[in-house]
């Protein structure tokens, strides 16, 4: 069982470089989030969608935007990469009831020289 | 103020031992809490949600105090594979599913 899915696991790239990190769950979970997470700070939610054709911003959107393609698939696009981005992203995805947990993909772990 | 706080540890503990973490939360109306374990350059995964009566899932036991605006976590008679960060969870109101983390307590449990 899958669960969330994360492409690609491991990625460097160039100052100014642009690229998408991918996600897909097959737990057909309404919604869906990206976090960054930096040493010593907590996860910090960049977007989230909660619910297929919706998107909003969470704590540190800038310099990111998202697409909900559709109710399996959510990914996060840096158009021009900046040192500051480097970090480990994580994607979850939970049920829309409040009592429900988000459940995480094992990470894309991003550097940017 | 920190949403959600945690004392970082680490926590360095015998196996056998017990260990209680706390973590508090400034919002009141809070609805979900949870506590996730994070292993080393893994993902976080869901430990167990908190309960207002309090809950237990074999040695661990999570504790809810709305009064005073805490959660803990006891593990009882530790293992090695105890070790790991945790992440005290809780989820605002009107946040629109949307989680706030603790930053986690780094607990090592040695032999």
């Amino acid at each position: 069982n899958a669960g969330v899915t994360q492409t690609p696991k491991f990625q460097v790239l160039k100052t100014g470089q642009s690229m998408t990190l991918q996600c897909a769950q097959d737990m057909n979970h309404n919604s869906m989030y990206w976090y960054r997470q930096d040493p010593g700070m907590g996860l910090r939610l960049i977007y989230y969608s909660a619910s297929e054709g919706t998107t909003d911003k969470g704590e540190v959107p800038n310099g990111y935007n998202v697409s909900r393609l559709n109710k399996r698939e959510f990914s996060l696009r840096l158009e021009s990469a900046a040192p500051s981005q480097t970090s480990v992203y994580f994607c979850a995805s939970s049920e829309i009831r409040s009592n429900q947990p988000q459940h995480f993909g094992d990470g894309t772990r991003l550097s940017i020289l | 103020r920190k949403e959600v706080e945690q004392d970082p540890g680490p926590f360095n503990v015998p196996e056998g031992a017990t260990v209680a973490f706390n973590c508090t939360y400034s919002n009141s109306a809070s609805q979900s809490f949870f506590w996730y374990r994070q292993d080393c350059r893994k993902e976080p995964k869901l430990l167990m949600s908190v309960y207002s009566s309090g809950n237990e899932d074999g040695r661990f036991t999570a504790q809810l105090n709305r009064a005073s605006q805490y959660i803990s976590l006891l593990i009882r008679d530790s293992k090695l594979s105890d070790s790991a960060t945790y992440l005290c969870v809780v989820n605002p109101p009107g946040s629109a599913r949307q989680l706030t983390f603790g930053s986690g307590t780094q607990l090592t449990v040695l032999p």
